[in-house]
């Protein structure tokens, strides 16, 4: 199985600041044939199913904010609050569907400062 | 817009086999795939197994042993068994769309519906 490991486990950002969240694969999850890093983003507010933010580890999905983006490559992947929200407090996790079974993350939680 | 509801016992015992419902409203289940992913309390999310809307099924090596899933097209719905379940099951259970999958593999990619979720206990 992939392991993905994320960090930190949590932290805390003043309100209007930049979080940085980062996700670790213990394998490459970028597939070569056409380029694409099989890496997606989830977030969970509480009591709450998770909220797909990201796939394709870059390409946002439909509704969500753009101070939500994602980068990186191979095996090791960022997601940037450009200015984090009160509505952004949450546990963020990412996963891998480069290889089966599908893997995530231990989760990040997201606070304010 | 899609919308998926999951329905289920709330409280299972040892030994015993754990059986969920998902409903999928807003769309068809003959299109897509649906997922079965997991979630200890206070933990972090286990995917269970997948399925085509053809009935191809694809299940996470841990829980194969164990684990079945269903479709009945006619009533819009997909279903989950687990036998044999133990306190390590509790947990909530959630159904989740996956708009594409590895067809090589027949696996999802990620997912983009979920359902609220529904919390299922192991006990006595």
């Amino acid at each position: 199985d992939i392991v993905m490991t994320q960090s930190p486990d949590s932290l805390a950002v003043s309100l209007g600041e930049r979080a940085t969240i980062n996700c670790k694969s213990s394998r490459s999850v970028l597939y070569s044939s056409n380029n694409k890093n099989y890496l997606a983003w989830y977030q969970q507010t509480p009591g709450q199913p998770p909220k797909l933010l990201i796939y394709w580890a870059s390409t946002r999905d439909s509704g969500v904010p753009d101070r939500f983006s994602g980068s990186g490559s191979g095996t090791d992947f960022t997601l940037t609050i450009s200015s984090l929200q009160a509505e952004d407090v949450a546990v963020y996790y990412c996963q891998q569907y480069y290889s089966s079974p599908r893997t995530f993350g231990q989760g990040t939680k997201v606070e304010i400062k | 817009q899609v919308q998926l509801q999951e329905s289920g016992p709330g409280l299972v015992k040892p030994s015993e086999t754990l059986s969920l419902t998902c409903s999928v409203s807003g769309g068809s289940i003959s299109t897509y795939n649906w997922n079965w992913i997991r979630q200890p309390p206070g933990k972090g999310l286990e995917w269970i197994g997948y399925i085509h809307y053809s009935g191809s099924t694809n299940y996470n090596p841990s829980l194969k042993s164990r684990v079945t899933i269903s479709v009945d097209t006619s009533k819009n719905q997909f279903s989950l068994m687990l036998t044999s379940v133990t306190a390590a099951d509790t947990a909530v259970y959630y159904c989740a769309r996956a708009p594409d999958y590895d067809i090589s593999t027949g696996t999802p990619y990620y997912f983009d519906y979920w359902g609220q979720g529904t919390l299922i206990t192991v006990s006595s």
